[in-house]
């Protein structure tokens, strides 16, 4: 079975620092695609960043960087200089296809304080 | 560039009642759809997904319906609505072909029955 593991619920973070969200995962497949995806008060679900399995090299989006360990099917997310609109919960998730079902885990909710 | 509406935003409905909510998406062609629900600070639970008009693949049974009757309309009903069935539901689609597998989610409707 496909399963994604967020074990924090809660986190907080002070304005202008980084905090590091943590995921892990498992599946049999060699090749998937991993995400982060965050939701903010509104609801609106957005992608955050992607990582494909078979690229070594960490994918990082302005702000937002992933630590990708495939051997120990580890995803954290890294956020830097934290800012007040980072206020959300975050997402987990993992494709293993085109017309595959992503897998998500429970989610993080992430508080940044003034 | 491509786009996902869903409508209503919000919508309360009296137990027994029926539903009918939409989904359209603009900017693409047979793409991938999908329809998840999220109970109040919890995850997302996939419902039902589609890779064509009239395919319908369920996920979990329930008392809701799925049916695709264009290419790019995803429709969630009921016959009778149920206290349960309250929650925000959300669509998705993504690439049939291509992409990087990640998925695209509209804006949700937020249905309270009480």
């Amino acid at each position: 079975a496909q399963t994604v593991t967020q074990s924090q619920p809660e986190m907080s973070v002070q304005e202008a620092e980084t905090v590091t969200l943590s995921c892990t995962y498992d599946t049999s497949e060699n090749n998937y695609y991993l995400f982060w995806y965050k939701q903010p008060p509104s609801r609106q679900m957005i992608l955050v960043i992607r990582q494909e399995a078979y690229k070594q090299q960490n994918a990082t989006e302005n702000r937002f960087s992933v630590n990708f360990q495939k051997a120990a099917k580890s995803f954290s997310l890294k956020i830097s200089d934290s800012q007040l609109g980072d206020t959300a919960m975050y997402f987990c998730a993992f494709n293993t296809g085109a017309n595959s079902k992503l897998t998500f885990g429970k989610g993080i909710t992430l508080s940044v304080r003034p | 560039s491509q786009t996902i509406h869903q409508w209503p935003a919000t919508l309360v409905q009296p137990v027994g009642s029926p539903l009918s909510l939409e989904c359209t998406v603009e900017g693409t062609s047979n793409p991938n759809l999908y329809w998840y629900r999220q109970a109040a600070g919890r995850g997302l639970q996939l419902l039902f997904y589609s890779v064509g008009i009239g395919q319908i693949s369920s996920e979990v049974p329930q008392n809701l319906s799925a049916s695709r009757p264009q290419d790019r309309q995803f429709i969630l009903s009921s016959k009778k609505l149920l206290l349960s069935d309250s929650g925000f539901y959300l669509c998705a689609w993504s690439p049939a072909a291509g992409g990087q597998w990640e998925q695209f989610f509209g804006p949700g409707t937020r249905l309270t029955v009480l």
